[in-house]
């Protein structure tokens, strides 16, 4: 079955580049997506596409994509960016299903 | 403004059953393809279920295939899960999301509610 890797942590310190990746044997075919979560509180779309930023999200946020890896970087990270970050996708079993990676705890200090 | 709000849940012995419901505002709840996604306490996110905005077409992930049930009601703007068959670990925050305009994503959220199966 399909799944999507991600590494468990990533740390940066303030005003750093943070860069959390994500892989799947879907990916060369299907968009990634990046969602946001902090403590407590529901997703947040930062990401959609592989590359396009929703209205909102700052600039420092963005997403890259290519053969089997998305990329979501945040350039010059901010002690507000730490969270959880999960990438998303769709699998190809036609069976309209989502799949989501197993989430990497951003720590900025 | 996008709004979901999900209700429902609680405790439930293994075996039982609850159905979980989701009222959508801001929106046009009837154009829009919808997802449920679960957050089994301390861990990370597992997409659930998605279906049709005219509630014809379905998927669910394998793990609920046969137990769990999407519906909708857009006369209500209400998007619903029946959970049976419930397990341990189906304990779960189960958040409702409203499907993104350009593709199969989950754009906006609900808080989501709480299920916990145990006896």
């Amino acid at each position: 079955s399909s799944e999507l890797t991600q590494p468990p942590s990533v740390s940066v310190s303030p005003g750093q580049t943070a860069r959390i990746t994500c892989s799947g044997d879907e990916l060369p075919k299907k968009y990634a997506y990046w969602y946001q979560q902090k403590s407590g509180q529901a997703p947040v779309l930062v990401i959609y596409e592989d590359t396009k930023r929703p209205s909102g999200i700052p600039e420092r946020f963005s997403g890259s994509s290519s053969g089997t890896m998305a990329t979501l970087t945040i350039s010059g990270a901010q002690v507000e960016d730490e969270a959880d970050y999960y990438c998303y996708s769709t699998d190809n079993s036609g069976h309209h299903r989502g799949l989501f990676g197993g989430g990497t705890k951003l720590t900025v200090l | 403004e996008v709004h979901l709000v999900e209700s429902g849940g609680g405790l439930v012995q293994p075996g039982g059953s609850l159905r979980l419901s989701c009222a959508a505002s801001g929106f046009t709840f009837s154009s829009y393809w919808m997802h449920w996604v679960r957050q089994a306490p301390g861990k990370g996110l597992v997409w659930v279920s998605r279906i049709s905005s005219d509630g014809s077409i379905t998927g669910y992930a394998d793990s609920v295939k046969g137990r769990f049930t999407i519906s909708r009601d857009d006369a209500k703007n209400t998007l619903y899960l029946q959970l049976n068959s419930l397990r341990v670990e189906d304990t779960a925050v189960y958040h409702c999301a409203r499907e993104g305009a350009t593709g199969s994503y989950p754009d906006y959220w609900g808080q989501g509610t709480l299920v916990t199966v145990s006896s």
